[in-house]
């Protein structure tokens, strides 16, 4: 099973760019990888996705490795309001019957200072 | 739309109580799934549908039953709540599950108290 590891927590300048990396060595060759964000304690927000090309759009940027063995999600201008849970996601096989779902790790809390 | 919705927005069990948590999308979606959420950890999955009459269970599905006779509709039922169940639940669609991509849209999650 394709499986995520990302740090617990990182902190950010305001303004400032913020990356935040994340290993998925495990995963398979048609995998996407997808980050979602989840701000207190609303409903998790898709933030961006990824096959093996770099991504971008109004919310960040995702640079995936060439092996796809790691990703990075980029904001480039880091505001308070991005304060939040980022969790890196890739479908993983369920038990009974191989069918595949999203599942959550415990993702990165992204503290961004003033 | 009215995107996700989930009631109740919050509910007090005591142990041995059985309720079903409402969810409901209006954007078509086949797919829909079911999280809880404890305090401090990530999402997990309890079960999921990728159709109406089609369900399959998640990471943690022991003590929960979900049935989809719409496409709309996916509710969580707790047969026997106990307290080990207090928790957030949070519902989920998207369009499919497909290996392309599928933006999952989530409700705004029900808090759960068993007692």
């Amino acid at each position: 099973d394709a499986k995520t590891t990302q740090p617990p927590s990182m902190d950010c300048a305001e303004g400032r760019a913020a990356n935040l990396p994340c290993n998925h060595s495990t995963i398979s060759g048609n995998e996407y990888v997808y980050w979602y964000r989840q701000i207190h304690s609303q409903g998790p927000q898709y933030i961006i996705h990824g096959l093996k090309n770099n991504e971008t759009n109004e919310m960040a940027s995702l640079i995936i490795t060439e092996d796809r063995k790691s990703s990075t999600l980029i904001l480039p201008h880091a505001t308070l309001r991005d304060t939040a849970v980022y969790y890196c996601i890739v479908r993983v096989a369920t038990h009974s019957t191989g069918r595949r779902a999203l599942t959550f790790g415990s993702g990165t809390r992204l503290q961004v200072q003033p | 739309n009215a995107g996700v919705t989930q009631t109740p927005k919050f509910q007090v069990l005591k142990t041995g109580q059985s309720m079903t948590l409402q969810c409901a999308q209006d954007m078509n979606h086949e797919y829909m799934s079911w999280y809880r959420q404890d305090p401090g950890m990530g999402l997990r999955l309890i079960h999921y549908s990728v159709g109406a009459g089609i369900t399959d269970q998640g990471e943690v599905p022991n003590g929960y039953n979900v049935s989809r006779s719409t496409t709309e509709d996916f509710p969580l039922r707790l047969l026997l709540a106990a307290p080990s169940q207090t928790s957030v639940y949070f519902c989920a669609s998207s369009r499919g599950q497909g290996l392309a991509y599928n933006e999952q849209f989530f409700g705004p999650g029900t808090r759960l108290t068993v007692l």
